[in-house]
Parts: C-alpha cells; sequence; structure tokens
C-alpha cells in the first residue's frame, strides 16, 4: 500500500537555523500539506498546496515557514530562523481528489 | 469557542467493553467528518469517515447530527490494541484543512 514518507525522523536543531523538512506524497496525489503537533497539544494545520501553489494557510505559517514542490516527487518545508516554540512533530499528508488526507509518520523537531 | 471539542479521557474500560466517544464542533458549514486515531508519538490514520446517516465497519460505529453539531464514534467488543488516541476530526467550509480535535485517550486493559 503506498505511504506517505518523511524525512528525516528527528532534526535538532540551533535557535535562529534553517531546516528544511522533506515529504514524499502518494504519486497519484494532488493536494499536499504539512501540520505540526506541539507535544501533549492537538494537530493543528499549517499549509496546504495544489497545482504548485499554496492554496490555503493558517495564522500559524508566517514568513519564517515556506513550502515548495521542487520536483514531481518531493514537497518542503522550511522554517527559515528556527524558535524554540517550533519544537514539534511535522506531519505531511496527502490526499487524491476524494477527502481523505493520508499523513506520513511525522519528523520531530528539537529546537535547541 | 473550540472549534472541535472532545472529552480528554482517558477512558480506562476491560477488554470486551463497549465505549462511547462524543465530539462537538462549532461550525455549523464543515463539510467533512472524520475519526482518526494516533498512537503515541504516530501520525494520525484514519478510521472511518462520518455520514450523516452513520456507519459502521465492523466494530465501531460513527454517527453524525448536523442539528446538534455533534459526532460520535462506538467502539464494541474492545481489544487491547484499540488502545489509542481517537481524534475527531472536521473539514471546514473554506477550504480542505482538516481540524483536529485534541483527542479522547483510551486504554483497554486484560
Amino acid at each position: 500500500e503506498p505511504e506517505v514518507t518523511q524525512t528525516p525522523s528527528h532534526q535538532v536543531t540551533q535557535m535562529g537555523q534553517e531546516v528544511i523538512l522533506r515529504c514524499v506524497p502518494i504519486s497519484n496525489h494532488l493536494y499536499f500539506y504539512w501540520y505540526r503537533q506541539i507535544l501533549g497539544q492537538k494537530v493543528e494545520f499549517l499549509v496546504s498546496f495544489y497545482n504548485n501553489e499554496i492554496s490555503e494557510k493558517s495564522e500559524i505559517f508566517d514568513d519564517q515557514f515556506s513550502v515548495e514542490r521542487p520536483d514531481g516527487s518531493n514537497f518542503t518545508l522550511k522554517i527559515r530562523s528556527t524558535k524554540l516554540e517550533d519544537s514539534a512533530m511535522y506531519f505531511c499528508a496527502s490526499r487524491p481528489q476524494t477527502d481523505t488526507q493520508y499523513f506520513g509518520p511525522g519528523t520531530r523537531l528539537t529546537v535547541l | 469557542r473550540k472549534e472541535v471539542e472532545q472529552d480528554p479521557g482517558p477512558f480506562n474500560v476491560p477488554e470486551g467493553a463497549t465505549v462511547a466517544f462524543n465530539c462537538t464542533y462549532s461550525n455549523s458549514a464543515s463539510q467533512s467528518f472524520f475519526w482518526y486515531r494516533q498512537d503515541c508519538r504516530k501520525e494520525p490514520k484514519l478510521l472511518m469517515s462520518v455520514y450523516s446517516s452513520g456507519n459502521e465497519d465492523g466494530r465501531f460505529t460513527a454517527q453524525l447530527n448536523r442539528a446538534s453539531q455533534y459526532i460520535s464514534l462506538l467502539i464494541r467488543d474492545s481489544k487491547l490494541s484499540d488502545s489509542a488516541t481517537y481524534l475527531c476530526v472536521v473539514r471546514g467550509q473554506a477550504g480542505t484543512a482538516l481540524i483536529f480535535g485534541k483527542g479522547t485517550t483510551l486504554s483497554v486493559s486484560s
């Protein structure tokens, strides 16, 4: 069964550094998403991406964040200057034309 | 008012028990409804979509009451492997972003 994959599984970085989180969505899916989950809190929507552009973003997704689909398979989330409060689990998701979103295993980001 | 509210639990039940979870959502224009399951430090996994007519998948039954903005999940004959956090999830009107509840934790013991 096809799956969303994410790398790395765990990223440790210093405050102020840039990080890039990578995702490979399911191959025939058209819509891509990033969510985050701070430890002990709910899953929160960050951004959705369709047809090579952002289709929706939340208040969390400020100028420090950007997304890109650099090739036909990868979907990346960049955080330009990480803050302590960016420490969280970041989930990528994708979906076909139907409603169901499929989540990757997540990248645990720790900002020191 | 929180967008999606759930009783956080935990619900501690013995194997074989029937357990019900409830959820309310604030946006009456919400379009789609789901139950996801999340194991500790893992990704959310779709358990089932929820329809107004109600739907059943094996031991799991989901119901939606649009008038009351209320969603439920019933688990019959609980198994040890059902231990997890159950997330009530709603898709809003404006886009396709999913809005998650904080989850209800279930612990099934032998």
